[in-house]
């Protein structure tokens, strides 16, 4: 069974600072999409991020990266310079051959 | 681009009532997936679409939910009859199915049920 957990249940940061949110998965597949995904209060989740398991190499996205590492199947996302427009909910995700499991979320605050 | 719409956005019912809900996927989405989110919890997959089959409802409780999508665009949930527990945002997304981002899914706002 496909299962991911993030570890922290909230977490606040200063604006300007970085923060990194804790994501682990379990899957016994070798091919598979992981995502970060953004709940702002009372608006709708967006995409903030994605990773093929294939690739060795980290995603970026602007103020976005990920720190994924596939043997220990962990998958970190960093978020640099926040900004207060970043506090919301943050879901990491799984998807293997359209089988999407999410982790319980992580709220992060940014402070001014 | 029009995102995915949902309707209605907010829904009060009492328990044992019937209840359903209406997504509008992204035009050319040929994916389409309702989940249901708890309060403090993430988002499960409830029921999944391709077109208009269905390609994976395990995690549907099928006493009671039902949902379909007869044209390959357009989908609705229903539940009946509905219990305390089904309280929750009941969430639509879409994805493209083809191209190099066919597995990214684009949520709607979502519709919060509150049974009482």
């Amino acid at each position: 069974a496909q299962t991911v957990t993030q570890s922290q249940p909230e977490m606040s940061v200063q604006e300007a600072e970085t923060v990194t949110l804790s994501c682990t998965y379990d899957t016994s597949e070798s091919n598979y999409y992981l995502f970060w995904y953004k709940q702002p209060p009372s608006r709708q989740m967006i995409l903030v991020i994605r990773q093929e398991a294939y690739k060795q190499q980290n995603a970026t996205e602007n103020r976005f990266s990920v720190n994924f590492q596939k043997a220990a199947k962990s998958f970190s996302l960093k978020i640099s310079d926040s900004q207060l427009g970043d506090t919301a909910m943050y879901f990491c995700a799984l998807d293997n051959n359209n089988d999407m499991r999410f982790g319980a979320g992580t709220r992060l605050t940014v402070k001014p | 681009e029009a995102g995915v719409a949902q309707s209605p956005r907010y829904k009060i019912i009492e328990k044992r009532q019937s209840v359903a809900f209406w997504c509008n996927p992204i035009s050319g989405h040929a994916t389409l997936y309702w989940y249901q989110q708890i309060l403090g919890q993430g988002p499960k997959l409830l029921i999944q679409f391709q077109n208009n089959g269905v390609v994976d409802d395990s995690q549907l409780p099928k006493d009671r939910f039902s949902a379909e999508r007869l044209k390959g665009v357009d989908s609705t949930l229903k539940i009946q009859p509905a219990k305390l527990e089904d309280s929750a945002v009941y969430l639509c997304a879409s994805s493209p199915a083809q191209g190099p981002h066919r597995e990214t899914q684009y949520f709607g706002p979502g519709t919060r049920l509150l049974v009482l």
